[in-house]
């Protein structure tokens, strides 16, 4: 069974900080790891992608995957009262078209 | 910024109707697919689309579910007979290519079965 897990939070962090948020999976034939951005009611809305493993940075975001440890990360600097939201970290295995989604960390930036 | 798109953005119906979904893809993207996110719960992938087929489907996607791409742009999930249980936020989303690459979401129809 292929699953992604997530700690639910609410991770709270003060404006200014770094917030970070992890994930595991479940099985290592997995091939591209993503991150999404959801606010209450609205639909999941793209922050990274990462396939190799490694740090990748973008703006203000890092995602970071080690894949020998079945771990994927998501680093936010300067954090921001509008990055709060739920965090969803999805994986999709080799030959597979399906995103599988965990349940997500919700991150609260306190002004 | 090209995007998804999806009409309704809210479906109210009684039990056991037939309810169809739209969702028009990215433009030039080839691979569509449909999730749902129950209320308070994680977003599950349903089907996915490509080159006028299925190419996966989830358990959930049983005999009451199908897909159809009836013309260049739409992309249609119908659920034949509507239970308590199919009520859910859907999202369409669509990728240019097919397996790992990025896929793009619609701002979803919330779908209530009373």
């Amino acid at each position: 069974q292929k699953e992604v897990e997530q700690n639910s939070g609410p991770l709270s962090v003060p404006e200014g900080a770094i917030a970070s948020l992890n994930c595991t999976y479940s099985d290592r034939g997995s091939q591209s790891f993503f991150w999404y951005r959801q606010y209450s009611g609205k639909s999941p809305e793209l922050i990274m992608f990462i396939y190799s493993n490694g740090d990748k940075e973008d703006g203000r975001f890092t995602a970071q995957l080690n894949k020998a440890s079945q771990y994927v990360s998501l680093l936010i600097r300067d954090s921001q009262p509008s990055d709060s939201a739920t965090y969803l970290c999805a994986v999709i295995w080799n030959s597979s078209y399906k995103l599988i989604f965990g349940s997500g960390t919700r991150l609260l930036v306190r002004p | 910024e090209p995007e998804v798109t999806q009409t309704p953005s809210h479906q109210v119906t009684q039990m056991g109707q037939e309810v169809i979904l739209r969702c028009v893809p990215i433009s030039n993207h080839l691979y569509f697919y449909w999730y749902r996110q129950i209320l308070g719960q994680k977003v599950e992938f349903l089907v996915s689309f490509y080159n006028n087929e299925i190419s996966e489907k989830s358990e959930i996607f049983d005999d009451q579910f199908s897909v159809e791409r009836p013309d260049g742009s739409n992309f249609t999930l119908k659920i034949r007979s509507t239970k308590l249980e199919d009520s859910a936020m859907y999202f369409c989303a669509s990728s240019l290519a097919g397996e790992s690459d990025t896929q793009y979401f619609g701002p979803g129809t919330r779908l209530t079965v009373l």
